[in-house]
């Protein structure tokens, strides 16, 4: 079945260095990817989505990219700050009734 | 806030009990989805509802069980609850069956 497998954290970084999450799929057709956010205490969030091949998601500085070839859907944000820190979980939407797989989730903490 | 809204936040209950967890998606959504957030299981996909029909069944108990009322508020019934159970339960919500999906903050069961 569809998968979605995301690297392993925690990830420690300092404020203003340079993120990447690192997400794979498995998947029969195209779905669409999403990445979502948690904060502490909360839902998760809609940070990013990308519905077909070389789509580029956006938002709050975060993009990600739809690889078809390499089935991957990589977070990147060229600067963080203390306030990103934070559970990332990278998904897709199956194609057969819209609900969503999510990989294991990637917690981030940003030092300043 | 994503307009999804749960109820209640938390609850504490023994073994053997039920519980129900409530949902209200947000305005003019019509499909519903449940999910069980644990840390040794990640995010489980477990029912989704549309238009007050089941739609699609992931992972969930024969024990569990769920329904989408008339006016589009969601129910999840938890039954002969155990240990294991004890997990955060999110619902959320979409337009369509191929839309983004809303989180609510989920409802924190602890079984003791």
């Amino acid at each position: 079945g569809d998968s979605v497998t995301q690297m392993e954290g925690p990830v420690t970084l300092s404020e203003e260095a340079f993120l990447t999450i690192n997400c794979t799929y498995t998947a029969t057709g195209y779905p669409s990817l999403f990445w979502y956010v948690q904060y502490p205490g909360e839902g998760l969030q809609l940070l990013l989505k990308a519905t077909k091949a070389d789509d580029k998601g956006s938002n709050k500085g975060f993009e990600a990219t739809y690889r078809k070839e390499t089935t991957s859907f990589h977070l990147e944000k060229g600067s963080v700050q203390v306030s990103d820190s934070a559970v990332y979980f990278c998904a897709l939407m199956d194609n057969q009734g819209g609900k969503l797989i999510f990989g294991q989730g990637t917690e981030l903490s940003v030092k300043p | 806030d994503s307009g999804v809204t749960q109820t209640p936040k938390h609850l504490i209950t023994a073994t053997g009990q039920r519980v129900t967890l409530r949902c209200s998606p947000r305005s003019g959504d019509l499909s519903v989805y449940w999910y069980q957030q644990s840390l040794d299981q990640g995010l489980q996909f477990l029912i989704q509802y549309y238009n007050g029909e089941e739609r699609a069944k992931g992972n969930i108990l024969e024990r569990f069980s769920a329904q989408q009322f008339p006016d589009l508020h969601s129910e999840l019934n938890l039954s002969s609850l155990e240990l294991g159970d004890s997990a955060l339960y999110f619902c959320a919500s979409s337009v369509e069956w191929n839309s983004p999906l809303h989180f609510g903050n989920g409802t924190r069961l602890t079984v003791t």
